[in-house]
Order: structure tokens, then C-alpha cells, then sequence
């Protein structure tokens, strides 16, 4: 069974950088065609990628944010970790971690991690 | 970017109706096109992929066409578990990036 985990801090301040652990078990990143991604959703709002880290150590970026982000492997193998810098209210949102293998679609999805970006 | 324009926004139906929910994109995605579920305080549910391919254990009344820049999610006879947000997903295969549309949130009638 594939699941994937989500941690971090629930609250941040502006202008400080999020860091976001996605934990997998059931799935390797040795795998080829395997790749996980990074989503999130403010709250009442639409779902947006952020980030890809790929079997192969390649790595893609949303286009708004990709001078924010970093995606990268976990000090253990069944982790990819994102840092998001400089962090604004308005990234308050739940952030969700992700496998895609369907065709560049989102078959197992994390329970997601809620972030306040607060004073 | 590509951007994706679901249509309509809120849709309002009954059990039992047939509905019919759009995608456009501004240019052309081929048939990397996904369709999701998503339930008030849930992760988002894998329906449709690569357009048309229904993912394992959906039920069978949910059905995906299109490819380029036109997209329908239809649902052939609602059921009460049905009524949910409906989000479109594009796969750009030349940048590597995929955007979402805005949803369609499904109500009661």
C-alpha cells in the first residue's frame, strides 16, 4: 500500500522559510517514471502545483513561484522535501504531497498539512 | 502557462440526472488532461486520467472525453455521494508543469 505523509510547521511567520517533509512508504524513488510533487490550496480555493522531483534527480517548478521553491530528496530515501522562502499571508494553505505515475496525473495524495503564514 | 477554464462554476442537479462538466485549455494538452473529486476537508480523488481512462475503483458512471483544448467530465446518473468540487488537471508535456482549473462545485437541487 502507497501512502504519503506530510510534516512541517503550522504556523510561520512572514518573510521566513517553510520547510515541508513528504514521508512515503509503499513506493520508490529509484522507480523510473516515478515522481512526486507538491500541491497546495488556500483555504476555499483551487489546487495548485508547485513543484516535481523525478526518479532521476530532475526537478520542475511552477513558473510564479519557481524563485521561492526548492524541491529535493530527504536525508532518508523515502523523502522529498520542499522549501518555500520568503513566505507571505497569502500562502496560507494546506500543502499536499503527491505520487504521479497515472499519465502526469495524481493517483495517492497525502492527508495535506495545513500552513498559517501569520505574525 | 495553460491555463484551464472549467465550466460551469456551480452546478445544482439531482439524483439521478446526467450532467456534463467542461475543461477548456488555452492551447492545445493532447490527452494529459485529469479529472478530480475533492469532499469538504479531503484530498482530492483521482477519477480520469489521460482523458478518458477511468482510475481503478471509480464507478463506472464516470466517463472523461476531449483531447487538445476541449474536456467533459460526465457523470450518468448522480448519486447522493456525487455531490462534491470537480477539478480539471493539465499535464504541459513541453514545460513540465501542470495547472489546474478553478472547480465546479456539484450541489443539491
Amino acid at each position: 500500500q502507497v501512502t504519503l505523509k506530510e510534516s512541517g510547521p503550522a504556523l510561520v511567520k512572514p518573510t521566513q522559510t517553510l520547510t515541508l517533509t513528504c514521508t512515503f512508504s509503499g513506493l520508490s524513488l529509484t522507480t523510473t517514471s516515478m515522481r512526486v510533487s507538491w500541491i497546495r490550496q488556500p483555504p476555499g480555493k483551487a489546487l495548485e502545483w508547485l513543484a516535481r522531483f523525478d526518479w532521476d534527480d530532475d526537478k520542475f517548478y511552477s513558473t510564479s513561484l519557481k524563485t521561492r521553491l526548492t524541491i529535493s530528496r530527504g536525508a532518508s530515501k523515502n523523502q522529498v522535501v520542499l522549501t518555500m522562502t520568503n513566505m507571505d499571508p497569502v500562502d496560507t494553505a494546506t500543502y499536499y504531497c503527491v505520487r504521479d505515475t497515472r499519465g502526469f496525473a495524481f493517483d495517492i495524495w497525502g492527508q495535506g498539512t495545513m500552513v498559517t503564514v501569520s505574525a | 502557462d495553460i491555463q484551464m477554464t472549467q465550466s460551469p462554476s456551480t452546478l445544482s442537479a439531482s439524483v439521478g440526472d446526467r450532467v456534463t462538466i467542461t475543461c477548456r485549455a488555452s492551447r492545445s494538452v493532447n490527452t494529459w488532461l485529469a479529472w478530480y473529486q475533492q469532499k469538504p476537508g479531503k484530498a482530492p480523488k483521482l477519477l480520469i486520467y489521460k482523458a478518458s481512462y477511468l482510475e481503478s475503483g471509480v464507478p463506472s458512471r464516470f466517463s472523461g472525453s476531449g483531447s487538445g483544448t476541449e474536456f467533459t467530465l460526465t457523470i450518468s446518473s448522480l448519486q447522493p455521494d456525487d455531490f462534491a468540487t470537480y477539478y480539471c488537471q493539465q499535464y504541459n508535456s513541453y514545460a513540465k508543469m501542470y495547472t489546474f482549473g478553478q472547480g465546479t462545485k456539484l450541489e443539491i437541487k
